[in-house]
């Protein structure tokens, strides 16, 4: 079964880095696109970031533009997402989520979240 | 960007009744809108795409229309496990946006 595992969030300070990442498992990673979602603390869902199946192209929210990264590893079956510059609006719970093929821009699977905290 | 915007923010309903939630993009889209479940304290699911197809394993009660910048999504008989926010998605395009959640109880 399809299986998305993040891993990497915690609390940091204003204006540090964190890398998130999120183990697939259970269907052919590198035919998949994948995106990153978060979800501030009693909010709504916000799409943070974009990589197609080869990581060939990327997108970004502007809200996270210049300061966040999306990246992925085929042969680890790994997404990632480094975080820089972070700030307070930044709190959330990130997800990472499998495109339904390699460039659909809608999410079938979902992982469990891990909770970012921006706070000194 | 395009901007989406769902009606009513939250809603409370009977069991069995015809529940109806509306997201409207400020730009044509076709039809690449796509709902989501999110029950309480968990993960969003996808429930339908291309604005009316039926994810796999999703109750025939849930159906969706629209097309262009008008969209709907309806429960046909409203359940006690319906409870839940349901958030509409556009997907044209990046950026990616979801509408604003609709917020659905029973009364």
């Amino acid at each position: 079964q399809v299986q998305l595992v993040e891993s990497g969030g915690g609390v940091v300070q204003p204006g540090r880095s964190l890398r998130l990442s999120c183990e697939a498992s259970g269907f052919t990673f590198r035919s998949h696109g994948m995106h990153w979602v978060r979800q501030a603390p009693g909010k709504g869902l916000e799409w943070v970031a974009l990589i197609w199946h080869d990581g060939g192209d990327k997108n970004y929210a502007d809200s996270v533009k210049g300061r966040f990264t999306i990246s992925r590893d085929n042969s680890k079956n790994t997404l990632y997402l480094q975080m820089n510059s972070l700030r307070a609006e930044d709190t959330a719970v990130y997800y990472c989520a499998r495109d339904l093929s390699w460039n659909s821009y809608y999410f079938d699977y979902w992982g469990q979240g891990t909770l970012v905290t921006i706070s000194s | 960007d395009i901007q989406m915007t769902q009606s009513p923010s939250s809603l409370s309903a009977s069991v069995g009744d015809r529940v109806t939630i509306t997201c409207r993009a400020s730009q044509g889209i076709r039809d690449y809108l796509a709902w989501y479940q999110q029950k309480p304290g968990k993960v969003p699911k996808l429930l339908i795409y291309a604005s009316s197809t039926l994810q796999s394993g999703v109750p025939s009660r849930f159906s969706g229309s629209g097309s262009g910048t008008d969209f709907t999504l309806t429960i046909s008989s409203l359940q006690p496990e319906d409870v839940a926010t349901y958030y509409c998605q556009k997907y044209n395009s990046a950026p990616l946006t979801f509408g604003g959640g609709t917020k659905v109880e029973i009364k």
